[in-house]
């Protein structure tokens, strides 16, 4: 069965700094990766994904992900985080029919 | 404008009382599914929709029913409610089965059931 673990439950980053947030899977076969956005009382809105070829892929907001094979990893990156960032980010694989979710990383911005 | 439009958005309930979520979205999606949210869960899916009069379950379909009648709605049905059913829900679709380059979900912004 698929499976996606995100090993952090909270990140905190201050303003300006880097941000990486991990994302390790388990799939049978080449995975389909997306990594989701939930601003407070929102729905999800779709970052990036990754299905196919090069394997950095470039996202919404300034956001990019590398998907690395050898090490079931799909981390997510930003080079300069903004207050507006703050939500919870999910990772998630796509199998056939199904949408597997990590249980999210709550990304909080400090001035 | 392309949306997912579910309601209500915030309902309370007794145990016991059938309600129903409703969901439709205007994309013309085939693929339709419903998740919960709960707190250190992320999202679990409930059901899903590869299209019309076909769905399917998904990893927590227990307490629940869908029906895909047409292609732009698919009802959540809760025919007896109970206090393990609250829950943040959502429902999302997509213009093809997940594993595809148009696989990407669109959602709603959530129903927040309370099952008192």
């Amino acid at each position: 069965a698929q499976s996606v673990t995100q090993p952090d439950i909270h990140i905190t980053v201050s303003e300006g700094a880097s941000l990486e947030l991990r994302c390790n899977y388990s799939y049978g076969a080449t995975p389909y990766l997306f990594w989701y956005v939930q601003s407070p009382g929102q729905g999800l809105q779709l970052l990036l994904k990754y299905f196919s070829g090069d394997t950095l892929v470039q996202g919404i907001k300034g956001f990019e992900a590398e998907f690395k094979r050898s090490q079931s990893s799909f981390n997510l990156r930003k080079p300069s985080v903004h207050w507006s960032d703050a939500a919870e980010y999910f990772c998630a694989v796509g199998g056939y029919s199904t949408l597997t979710f990590g249980k999210g990383t709550m990304l909080l911005v400090s001035p | 404008e392309a949306q997912v439009t579910q309601n209500p958005r915030y309902l309370i309930t007794v145990t016991g009382k059938k309600l129903t979520v409703t969901c439709s979205q205007n994309m013309n999606h085939e693929y339709m599914s419903w998740y919960r949210q709960d707190p250190g869960l992320g999202l679990r899916q409930i059901y899903y929709s590869m299209n019309v009069e076909v769905t399917d379950k998904g990893d927590v379909p227990e307490g629940y029913k869908v029906s895909r009648k047409e292609k732009r709605n698919f009802p959540l049905i809760l025919e007896s409610p109970s206090p393990n059913q609250t829950s943040l829900y959502f429902c999302a679709s997509s213009l093809s089965k997940i594993k595809a380059d148009t696989g990407e979900l669109f959602f709603g912004e959530g129903s927040r059931l309370t099952v008192l």
